[in-house]
């Protein structure tokens, strides 16, 4: 049972656009999110985090909003670049829990030039 | 500034083989996590180390598997007798503590059970 989905395996934007990469989770104990890129034959690296307490967290191109009544976030990017073309997996935890993440199975995003 | 570090990154072994994936966390990390990754799936988590408390290990898929952490820094994780469905990216993350602390991956090691 996913307790994160990530329900588009893939997504294609032009250069420029807005890139929108959504996540569900199901568990209401999940009070922090963040959002990993991945690019082949490399480990995940951190991208942004958001916890429960907020509804919005912006870093320069990337924004993450959370909408906890609906357990759904998304990670926002503008304007994409084709450096953003990469696997991004949503993540999940439980801050009073011991703390391992939950991870979706992530979106592959192609950026066109 | 290194960060963490797998070794080895690639490893083929025939099926009933033992394996053992070497971990080096980033200096200071208390906190030390064993992933891996099947062909077109997420991470799935096997195991947690935080400081000297006893690991968590609610992820590790049987008893063939285990993993130890030896003076708070470097891990090993540990197959034995190596099934197919082994295949996989076993990543290695750490982090400050274990919480609100985002996970600083290795590259990982491609694990290849022939």
């Amino acid at each position: 049972d996913q307790q994160v989905k990530q329900n588009s395996p893939s997504l294609s934007v032009q250069e420029g656009r807005i890139s929108i990469l959504n996540c569900d989770y199901t568990n209401s104990m999940f009070d922090y999110f963040l959002w990993y890129k991945k690019y082949p034959a490399e480990g995940p690296t951190f991208l942004i985090s958001i916890s429960s307490i907020k509804d919005k967290n912006e870093d320069g191109r990337f924004t993450v909003f959370l909408n906890k009544s609906a357990k759904h976030l998304s990670l926002h990017i503008v304007p994409s670049q084709p450096g953003d073309s990469a696997v991004y997996f949503c993540a999940a935890s439980a801050l009073g829990s011991q703390g391992n993440l939950i991870f979706g199975k992530g979106t592959k995003l192609s950026v066109k030039p | 500034g290194a960060g963490v570090s797998q070794s080895p990154s690639n490893k083929v072994t025939e099926k009933g083989k033992d394996v053992e994936l070497r971990c080096d966390p980033i200096s200071g990390h208390t906190a030390l996590y064993w992933y891996r990754q099947s062909l077109g799936q997420g991470l799935e988590f096997l195991i947690y180390f935080q400081g000297n408390s006893a690991p968590d290990k609610s992820g590790l898929p049987s008893d063939r598997f285990s993993a130890e952490r030896t003076g708070g820094s470097v891990s090993t994780l540990t197959i034995q007798r190596t099934q197919q469905e082994d295949s996989a990216v076993y990543l290695c993350a750490s982090s400050l503590n274990r919480n609100a602390s985002p996970l600083h991956f290795g590259n990982g090691t491609r694990l290849t059970v022939t």
